[in-house]
């Protein structure tokens, strides 16, 4: 059982188009952190959010947490072939090591 | 800037094999983690260190065993390869524990392959 669900699994977009991942869980998370990863290296941190409903924005990226902490998204406008990767959530409970969604990968053609 | 450093890249076993996965981070971190990524999926845990001479298990530690002599080094053991274990590994470290949002600093991932 997967502690956290990331949807879609897949995603295959044109240049310019806007996107939206989901990070969704039934337990409460005392932070959210997003990563992106691309082939043949590690996950690299893109954002970390603390906050119930706090909002962060990265140049075209937007992460939202949900009020509750249980969830999380991911919108990129005008998504660009630069942004192809996997797409990792990943949720923090206390003193636990961080335990990862099982990612969304994103293909943008141009 | 090294960071966190594995050895090796990539690497075939044959079943029933041993092997040790090395990794040393030069961040002076406490916090030290293996993971595995198999093909499309996120990562999981194996085992996780809070500091040297602390050890602890992850999500997925059965297989692996794991020591921590020191802050800098934290070795990956694989006693009796399995095909099971054909994976990718990853080593990281953090400065302290996720929860108060700490970056987690990966290495560049140790592929194995048991045959």
């Amino acid at each position: 059982t997967q502690l956290l669900e990331q949807s879609p699994q897949f995603l295959s977009i044109q240049e310019g188009e806007n996107l939206t991942v989901y990070c969704n869980s039934s337990s409460v998370f005392s932070s959210l952190q997003w990563y992106r990863q691309e082939p043949g290296e590690g996950p690299v941190l893109l954002v970390t959010v603390v906050t119930g409903g706090e909002v962060k924005k990265l140049k075209r990226l937007t992460f939202q947490f949900g009020d509750a902490r249980k969830d999380s998204s991911l919108h990129i406008t005008a998504a660009q072939p630069g942004d192809t990767g996997l797409y990792l959530c990943a949720g923090a409970m206390g003193r636990r090591a961080l335990t990862f969604g099982s990612g969304t990968r994103l293909q943008v053609q141009p | 800037n090294a960071g966190v450093t594995q050895t090796p890249k990539f690497r075939i076993l044959k079943i029933g094999q041993s092997m040790t996965l090395q990794c040393t981070q030069d961040m002076n971190h406490n916090y030290m983690y293996w993971y595995r990524q198999d093909p499309g999926m996120g990562l999981k845990l194996i085992y996780y260190s809070v500091g040297a001479g602390i050890t602890d298990k992850g999500e997925v530690p059965n297989g692996y065993n794991v020591s921590r002599s020191t802050t800098e080094d934290f070795p990956l053991r694989l006693e009796l390869a399995a095909p099971s274990q054909t994976s990718v590994y990853f080593c990281a470290s953090s400065y302290s524990t996720s929860s108060s949002g700490n970056t987690i600093y990966f290495g560049e991932g140790s592929w194995l392959t048991v045959v």
